[in-house]
């Protein structure tokens, strides 16, 4: 089973380029969410979605957008990326609140 | 507002001796909380724990609950190089799907 696939695993941009991190899961999970992860603060959600066509806010949501146009796929966009973006970039999916991870996206702004 | 938080932030210690990590939580409508072992990548599930008291054991790893107190314990015991990782705590509000709240881990370095 794949789980759930992140990618990339490793990004450059600049600043102001915008850019999509994937991530699709084959669990059939309802809830998915995105966390970023900078050293000493843990894992901060971004956003969340319950399900198809229904996403919501987390801790830390401004410079990022999401949709969740089927169960299995959950994007996260960067429209103008900064470099306070730097950061490890997680897609999980849940299910009775157990998360499953993605394998991470480094990503590194300039 | 909800949170958890973990203690120690770090720890260094000897291949062999045994370690406790803490993680405390005021969250509203607790349902479950989890651990997480965190090393180059990914976190992966180590427990769940839903009920008081009850403790669950993987190995050289144990947790245990207390919904009275508000927090939860991860003892290693006979500690390996292979458990040098971050550890991250989170809990799981009921109410359907929620997000989890994580604390901030702690960074376990065992040394030999």
């Amino acid at each position: 089973n794949a789980g759930v696939t992140q990618t990339p695993k490793f990004q450059v941009l600049k600043t102001g380029q915008s850019m999509t991190l994937q991530c699709a899961q084959d669990m059939n999970h309802e809830y998915m969410s995105w966390y970023r992860q900078d050293p000493g603060m843990g894992l901060r959600l971004i956003h969340y979605s319950v399900g198809a066509g229904i996403t919501d806010q987390g801790e830390v949501p401004n410079g990022y957008n999401v949709s969740r146009s089927t169960t299995e796929d959950f994007p996260l966009r960067l429209l103008s990326a900064a470099p306070s973006q730097t950061s490890v970039y997680f897609c999980a999916s849940s299910y009775r609140g157990e998360a499953f991870f993605g394998q991470g996206t480094r990503l590194t702004v300039v | 507002e909800d949170k958890v938080v973990q203690s120690p932030l770090s720890l260094v210690v000897h291949e062999g001796d045994t370690v406790t990590l803490n993680c405390s939580y005021e969250v509203t409508n607790f349902r479950s909380l989890l651990w997480y072992k965190q090393e180059k990548k990914a976190p992966t599930f180590l427990f769940m724990l839903t009920s008081s008291g009850i403790e669950k054991k993987s190995g050289r790893l144990s947790s245990i609950l207390d919904k009275k107190e508000l927090f939860s314990i991860l003892n290693i015991t006979a500690t390996q190089t292979g458990d040098s990782a971050i550890y991250l705590c989170a809990v799981v509000r009921a109410g359907g799907n929620t997000p989890l709240v994580f604390g901030k881990g702690t960074r376990l370095s065992v040394i030999a």
